[in-house]
């Protein structure tokens, strides 16, 4: 399985950008990487995924290095809603519903 | 379009007991897996069900178990609670297919005392 690896925590001001980074220097190349979050207690909530290409939808965009060797989630804009642990995960090839997760990255956004 | 539903929300058992945690899928998907999460081990896969068999099992002992039925609904089962089986019991619905986003419940929360 890639690992991948994330900073523990992160800051940011309400309003602004906040790009959170992820290593996966090991993936493979029919590997996805995957965005999910997960707000204090709650279930995690998928927020993207993707495999070379940068995607984007009304949550975040996802940008992937051209080597796939890392990639950064952007939310554009954040709340304090946005607030919550964010894990960067690779997708286990035929590994359907099956998610490693790592520590993740705690984002804490500020007013 | 109803999400993923677990029941019950919280749960309190005495160390020994067994209990049975229950996860309703959204419509139309097919697999079903469920995790585990504690402060000191944060969320690990227990095992995933698809059409009511078992299609991958994590590393956790035989006393957790689980199973699907038809409509794909899925209850995990463990047996001879232990103190350190205290936690939020996630359980995550998707098509099943490759590369297809899971959508999580809001989790079971079990304490063992």
């Amino acid at each position: 399985d890639a690992k991948t690896t994330q900073p523990t925590s992160m800051d940011c001001a309400e309003g602004r950008a906040a790009n959170l980074p992820c290593n996966h220097s090991t993936i493979s190349g029919n590997e996805y990487v995957y965005w999910y979050r997960q707000i204090h207690s709650q279930g995690p909530q998928y927020i993207i995924h993707g495999l070379k290409n940068n995607e984007t939808n009304e949550m975040a965009s996802l940008i992937i290095t051209e080597d796939r060797k890392s990639s950064t989630l952007i939310l554009p804009h954040a709340t304090l809603r946005d607030t919550a642990v964010y894990y960067c995960i690779v997708r286990v090839p035929g590994g359907y519903n099956k998610l490693i997760f790592g520590a993740g990255t705690r984002l804490a956004v500020h007013p | 379009k109803a999400g993923v539903t677990q029941t019950p929300r919280y749960l309190i058992k005495t160390r020994g007991q067994q209990v049975t945690l229950s996860c309703s899928p959204i419509s139309g998907h097919r697999s079903v897996s469920w995790y585990q999460q504690t402060p000191g081990q944060g969320l690990q896969f227990l095992f995933e069900y698809f059409s009511e068999t078992q299609r991958n099992k994590g590393n956790f002992p035989g006393r957790f178990s689980g199973r699907q039925f038809s409509n794909s609904r899925s209850e995990m089962n463990v047996s001879t609670l232990e103190l350190g089986d205290s936690a939020l019991y996630l359980c995550a619905s998707s098509l099943g297919r490759v590369n297809t986003e899971a959508f999580f419940g809001q989790g079971t929360r079990l304490t063992v005392v």
